[in-house]
């Protein structure tokens, strides 16, 4: 493995549904995030976690968003009731926090369209 | 609290040309900054990061950027574009002593041949 990986890559629903997007970061890397990037912007953070601690979740944009790390390994971002505004691309990171400068990899993300 | 701005949301360069894209931070404390590049449909990539070392940092693909404390700045510049260069362009602050890190809004690059 050498590198962040996101599934699925594409996920089309209908407002109202719920989608739940999966995480796998690098396998030595202890912390991990997920941004969301709208068109024509940057990524904007949502929540962290450090192993399977969350410890920022409040930038997660409603109470529909939520995420979860259960072993410290890979994460699930979920959102219910999704709405036409949740269309985004979702972007998930990893790093190692070895106590120097936090280099985020990068995913190559999951594109939600809500329709 | 931490934020970037980019200015210019698309830049067009001939291709040789040089290539200077734009970040101004702003920081409550000593930021760790960062250039990243996306390319279409493809997740972020780091081109160079500054932590407190060096102010000219090099990166990848021939790219370098200036730490400017006095100008709050972090410009990305290339001496001579290539085509394979389009892209878009990220810069990103982090404080210091946490992960979180704020994005600018990103310079589309569109190289001229």
């Amino acid at each position: 493995d050498t590198g962040v990986s996101q599934d699925p890559r594409h996920k089309i629903t209908k407002r109202g549904q719920n989608v739940t997007f999966r995480c796998d970061p690098i396998s030595e890397h202890n912390r991990l995030y997920w941004y969301r990037q709208t068109l024509g912007q940057g990524p904007e953070f949502l929540t962290y976690f450090q192993n399977e601690a969350q410890l920022e979740k409040s930038r997660l944009l409603s109470d529909r968003f939520s995420a979860e790390r259960p072993k410290g390994s890979f994460s699930t971002l979920e959102i219910q009731r999704t709405e036409q505004g949740d269309s985004a691309m979702y972007l998930c990171a990893s790093s190692l926090d070895s106590g120097g400068a936090y280099e985020q990899f990068f995913g190559p993300g999951t594109r939600l369209t809500v329709l | 609290a931490q934020s970037v701005t980019q200015l210019g949301s698309h830049v067009s360069v001939s291709e040789g040309a040089l290539v200077l894209l734009r970040c101004n931070y702003s920081s409550s404390v000593p930021p760790y900054l960062f250039w990243y590049v996306q390319y279409p449909n493809q997740g972020l990539q780091l081109l160079l990061k500054y932590t407190s070392a060096a102010t000219l940092v090099k990166g990848i693909n021939g790219f370098e950027a200036e730490f400017k404390k006095s100008e709050t700045s972090f410009h990305l510049t290339k001496p001579s574009a290539h085509m394979s260069d389009a892209a878009e362009y990220f810069c990103a602050v982090s404080a210091a002593l946490r992960n979180q890190f704020y994005f600018g809004t990103g310079t589309s690059l569109t190289v001229i041949p």
